[in-house]
């Protein structure tokens, strides 16, 4: 079974701070990617990898870096919390079939 | 850019009564990959079943979807919901290319005893 380890799994954070969501893989895929899942708006991608030292853009970024300095870790960047960011936040990885192996997610609240 | 539509909210049934939740993409690719995630209360989502072939049906824990590439459609069925089937369930159409999943809003399936 494939391995995508999210941490912290709870976060609270004050407007204007900086927060950095990390994820971890053990699957040996090339393609990491970041979501955030939010009451009626179902999963939006935010940023995802194609393999170390990549980043793209997904649908939602403004507000948002990645980082992915390995194959095996995907962190997400907060430069400047706003509440509008409160959301969970899913990790994935990708094989080569494009089935994705979700996190366990990461609740962030942003007061 | 890519759309999908699902069945709208919120979806309620009896035990036993069969499920159709729907889906309808748009995708500028002409070979789309279709998924369907489910997700189950305080979990991830996790892979329901795919699939890459026009007019073939895809089976999987007693779901079934059958893509077809005239309509862009891409429904999921079952024959009789169980209490365990209550989750939330997303339509994901992809590229080959780019393999970037375009999750839809998702459909909340309740069913009830």
């Amino acid at each position: 079974e494939a391995a995508v380890t999210q941490s912290p799994r709870n976060k609270v954070a004050v407007t204007g701070g900086k927060v950095t969501l990390s994820c971890n893989q053990t699957n040996n895929h090339n393609n990491m990617y970041w979501y955030r899942q939010d009451t009626g708006h179902g999963l939006r991608l935010i940023h995802y990898s194609y393999g170390a030292g990549s980043t793209e853009k997904g649908d939602i970024p403004d507000g948002y870096k990645a980082s992915r300095p390995s194959q095996e870790n995907f962190s997400l960047i907060l430069e400047l919390a706003t509440p509008s960011q409160t959301s969970v936040y899913f990790c994935a990885s990708g094989d080569s079939a494009e089935t994705l192996y979700f996190g366990s997610g990461t609740r962030l609240t942003v007061l | 850019g890519d759309s999908v539509t699902q069945t709208e909210g919120l979806v309620t049934l009896t035990e036993g009564l069969p499920v159709m939740l729907n889906c309808t993409y748009q995708t500028i690719y002409s070979n789309p990959f279709l998924f369907w995630y489910v997700q189950h209360l305080n979990e991830s989502p996790r892979l329901l079943l795919k699939s890459f072939t026009d007019n073939k049906r895809t089976e999987h824990q007693g779901f079934h979807a059958t893509l077809h590439k005239s309509s862009s459609s891409f429904h999921l069925q079952k024959s009789s919901a169980q209490l365990s089937d209550s989750a939330l369930y997303y339509c994901a159409p992809a590229s080959s290319g780019s393999w970037q999943l375009i999750f839809g809003s998702g459909t909340q399936l309740t069913v009830m005893p």
